[in-house]
């Protein structure tokens, strides 16, 4: 069956970085967009960035532009998250997503818990 | 951005019910739009998508309709496993936006 299992979370300082990995398995990878969305306690969610199949195109929400990367690997059927300079408001649950081309997110990893704070 | 506007916050609703969710864009979005279910401490779970089609596997009682700026969410005959937070997405352009989840609750 489908999963996504993300892994990477934790605690890190205001400022710091911190590498988010998601392994897909039971869909062929390379044909989906990957996505990831956060969730911060007790809010809504939001979209923050998302890859094509070929990593030629590349978006982010404002809030994470120039400080967050997404990228993927085909091989690894993996899609990573790089996060610098991160902030308290980055706090959150950060859930990656298998993608159709059409934009809608099919599969949803359980997501992992980043927090920052000092 | 395009902004997105779900309505109501809170649904306070009986097994049964037919209920409605809405949301409201602020430009048009074609019927790019999908429809989540979220229950605490899990993953959203995808419903619909592309404005009405409804994703493999879930309950005929859920149906999506609209286009453009307004879309709705309807849930006919609600049952105790319905009770949880739905979001809305637009996919339009290359910026998606959530709206804000809407939670519906036991009356």
């Amino acid at each position: 069956q489908v999963q996504l299992a993300e892994s990477g979370g934790g605690v890190v300082k205001p400022g710091g970085s911190l590498r988010l990995s998601c392994e897909a398995s039971g869909f062929t990878f390379s044909d989906y967009y990957m996505t990831w969305s956060r969730q911060a306690p007790g809010k809504g969610l939001e979209w923050i960035s998302y890859i094509s199949t070929n990593s030629l195109k590349i978006y982010y929400a404002d809030s994470v532009k120039g400080r967050f990367t997404i990228s993927r690997d085909n091989v690894k059927n993996s899609v990573y998250l790089q996060m610098n300079t991160l902030r308290a408001e980055d706090t959150a649950v950060y859930y990656c997503g298998g993608v159709p081309r059409s934009g809608y997110t099919k599969y949803w990893g359980q997501g992992v818990l980043v927090t920052v704070s000092s | 951005d395009v902004q997105m506007t779900q309505s109501p916050s809170t649904l306070s609703a009986s097994v049964g019910d037919r209920v409605t969710i809405t949301c409201r864009a602020s430009q048009s979005v074609g019927s790019w739009m999908a429809w989540y279910q979220q229950k605490p401490g899990k993953a959203p779970k995808l419903l619909i998508y592309k404005a009405s089609t409804l994703e493999s596997g879930v309950p005929s009682r859920f149906s999506g309709s609209g286009s453009g700026t307004e879309f709705t969410l309807t849930i006919t005959g609600l049952q105790p496993d319905d009770f949880a937070t739905y979001y809305c997405q637009q996919y339009d352009n290359y910026s998606w936006t959530f709206g804000q989840g809407t939670k519906v609750e036991i009356k």
